[in-house]
């Protein structure tokens, strides 16, 4: 099965700041790597899909990059409505897996 | 608006049987895979099973292969998940997602039903 390591697995962050999540791949999945948000009792959602194809809806400032095994999602001017759990998801092999998450907390 | 919602849910006792619901509505249902996603409490994502747009083909993880079977009726734009020989482990909030193709994104979700596995 393909492992998916998410770092940190928390980060404290200050609105307006960049910051840069890290999802990495324990063997290649090419660029079938999707984020998705998910905030405190409710569904997640699909941010990211492919590591960097943008989603109608999702604002600009969340975007991807990657491929391989080495992939990133990055917010650029954080919000407080981004204070959320971030998961990657690979779908280019099965099992599909996720990671464990990176939470994204208030400093 | 693309619409999931599932029903189903509810407390069963370990070996037991429950078969859960998701109805879909706001987009053509035959035209799209069809997955089940969980959570359990506190924990994150796993992926659970998914249908093929006819119903011919499905993929499932080691975790519940030969326990779950999930199945469709694209007449009636439902999805199922039958889910025999429940384990506390089970013990999950259950997702129906879209998934537009194998390899596709979960693209759209359901509120999830929560699953309780426990004498």
């Amino acid at each position: 099965d393909v492992v998916l390591t998410q770092s940190p697995a928390t980060l404290s962050v200050t609105p307006g700041e960049r910051i840069s999540l890290s999802c990495r791949a324990s063997e290649s999945v090419d660029t079938y790597l999707h984020w998705y948000q998910q905030k405190p009792n409710e569904s997640p959602r699909l941010l990211i899909k492919y590591a960097s194809q943008s989603i109608s809806g999702i604002p600009s400032r969340f975007s991807g990059s990657g491929s391989g095994t080495d992939f990133t999602l990055s917010i650029n001017g954080v919000e407080l409505e981004d204070l959320s759990i971030y998961y990657c998801q690979q779908g280019n092999s099965l099992p599909y897996t996720f990671g464990a998450g990176t939470k994204l907390e208030l400093k | 608006e693309v619409q999931l919602v599932e029903s189903g849910g509810g407390l069963v006792q370990p070996g037991r049987s429950l078969k859960l619901s998701c109805a879909a509505s706001g987009f053509t249902f035959s035209n799209y895979y069809m997955a089940w996603v969980r959570q359990a409490p506190k924990k994150g994502l796993e992926w659970v099973a998914t249908i093929s747009t006819s119903g011919s083909r499905t993929y499932y993880p080691d975790s519940v292969k030969g326990r779950f079977t999930i199945s469709r009726d694209n007449a009636k734009s439902s999805l199922y998940l039958q889910m025999n020989s429940l384990k506390s482990e089970d013990t999950a909030t259950y997702y129906c997602a879209r998934q537009g193709y194998y390899g596709c994104p979960f693209d759209y979700w359901g509120q999830g039903v929560m699953v309780t596995v426990s004498s």
